[in-house]
């Protein structure tokens, strides 16, 4: 089955300083890459997306990138600020099935 | 937590009890998922509804049972024979791939 692998599992950055959160997919017909942003004991919050004909998108201080020659698209967080410490999920949408595959998360930990 | 509603946000029951998880939305989405996350662990899939009166297994079905009567209610009732239910229980609703996510319910079995 479908599987995405998300890098790092942690990552820790000064205040500031820019984060980089990368996942890897395994479908070629995968055409649609949600990320999430989960803070301690909440729902996970859909931050940014981007779909397939698409190689970059951009909001405020988030943007996504895909490279689907080789299946990975990335997350990156610019002026990281303390707010942003909470857990990171990449996912893959299986149109077949209509539903998600998660990354395993990353804690992101922004140090003032 | 875009109109998704889960309650109650903690419960409490006895090790060999039924329980049923709620979750509501109001924002017309035809599909509905139950996930389970663990401590420091991802998302695990349990069941999914893409339409009323029908619902697929997920990855961890075993001990779990759910219900598609109406388009905005997708109860989760978690069986006696669920050997490790204490756990964060999470819905969601998508529609066009994006899914949405209630608060959570915090499910501990003593």
């Amino acid at each position: 089955g479908e599987n995405v692998e998300q890098h790092p599992s942690t990552l820790s950055v000064q205040e500031g300083d820019s984060a980089v959160i990368k996942c890897t997919y395994s479908d070629s017909a995968s055409n649609y890459f949600p990320w999430y942003k989960q803070e301690l004991g909440k729902g996970p919050q859909l931050i940014i997306d981007i779909r397939s004909n698409v190689g970059e998108k951009k909001d405020q201080r988030i943007a996504v990138t895909l490279n689907k020659t080789a299946k990975h698209f990335s997350l990156h967080i610019t002026e990281t600020q303390p707010e942003d410490s909470a857990v990171y999920f990449c996912a893959d949408f299986m149109e077949y099935g209509n539903k998600l595959v998660f990354g395993a998360g990353t804690i992101l930990r922004v140090k003032s | 937590d875009g109109g998704i509603t889960q309650s109650p946000k903690y419960l409490f029951r006895k090790e060999g009890q039924n329980v049923t998880l709620s979750c509501e939305q109001n924002l017309n989405h035809d599909a509905m998922y139950w996930y389970r996350q663990d401590p420091g662990q991802g998302l695990r899939l349990i069941y999914y509804s893409q339409i009323v009166n029908d619902f697929q297994k997920g990855d961890i079905a075993e001990g779990y049972s759910v219900s598609r009567e109406k388009k905005e209610s997708f109860p989760l009732t978690v069986t006696s024979a669920q050997k490790n239910p204490t756990a964060f229980y999470l819905c969601a609703s998508s529609i066009q791939g994006k899914q949405y996510f209630g608060p959570g319910t915090r499910l501990t079995v003593t």
